[in-house]
């Protein structure tokens, strides 16, 4: 079963510390997305990799930064996390194909940053 | 991004159908992709429209017009379960990045 999974759950943090979101994939895809949403805005665009140590800012990426080191992982990471950055991230897979835009999600990491 | 709108809520009756209305307001994109997702769920891939006209797949059916700048999603024979929101998104070129609406959901009454 081709799975997604984002770790932790939950998150709670203070404002100004450090947030690592993982996100890993089995299913060898080599596009992968990192997104957050909140109420009334919808899914928004943080990153963008299209493989190993190949990432694109994609339309909010102020105050996030990601890291790819293996095809099957990739984290977002938040230095000195802010009070807006909470909201549920969500992570991302597709696979090839230039027609493909069925993603697999993640069952997302709702972050709270108090 | 890519000015992708849709209605915040819709009502219906079990049994009955629904129609989810989008619009957007980029052109130049691969297709239009919808997706389900529950209330503290992941989003779950609906159907993919690439040509204008209308889809038909069983218990969904998505209809694109390209030059109106507007699709929809049509549920059938609906069940208190399609009870949901639904997400509308313009696949671009680039990556197949996919740019969302904010969703409509969905409230199936008895």
């Amino acid at each position: 079963d081709m799975k997604v999974t984002q770790m932790p759950r939950y998150l709670i943090k203070r404002m100004g510390e450090n947030v690592l979101l993982e996100c890993g994939q089995d299913m060898s895809h080599e596009t992968m997305y990192w997104y957050r949403q909140d109420p009334g805005l919808g899914l928004q665009l943080i990153y963008i990799s299209y493989d190993v140590d190949s990432n694109s800012e994609g339309d909010i990426p102020k105050g996030y930064r990601v890291s790819r080191k293996k095809r099957e992982h990739f984290s977002l990471i938040l230095d000195s996390a802010k009070t807006n950055q909470t909201s549920v991230y969500f992570c991302a897979s597709r696979p090839p194909g230039q027609g493909n835009s069925d993603y697999t999600f993640g069952s997302g990491t709702r972050l709270l940053v108090i | 991004g890519q000015g992708v709108e849709q209605p915040d809520n819709l009502m219906s009756v079990e049994g009955t159908f629904a129609r989810v209305n989008c619009t957007y307001s980029t052109s130049g994109f691969n297709g239009l992709s919808w997706y389900q997702q529950r209330e503290g769920h992941a989003p779950v891939f609906l159907s993919y429209v690439v040509l204008d006209g209308l889809k038909d797949s069983g218990h969904f059916s998505t209809f694109l017009s390209r030059s109106n700048g507007y699709s929809y999603l049509l549920l059938t024979e609906l069940q208190i379960k399609d009870s949901a929101s639904y997400l509308c998104a313009v696949s671009m070129p680039n990556y197949n990045v996919l740019y969302f609406g904010s969703g409509t959901k969905l409230t199936v009454e008895p």
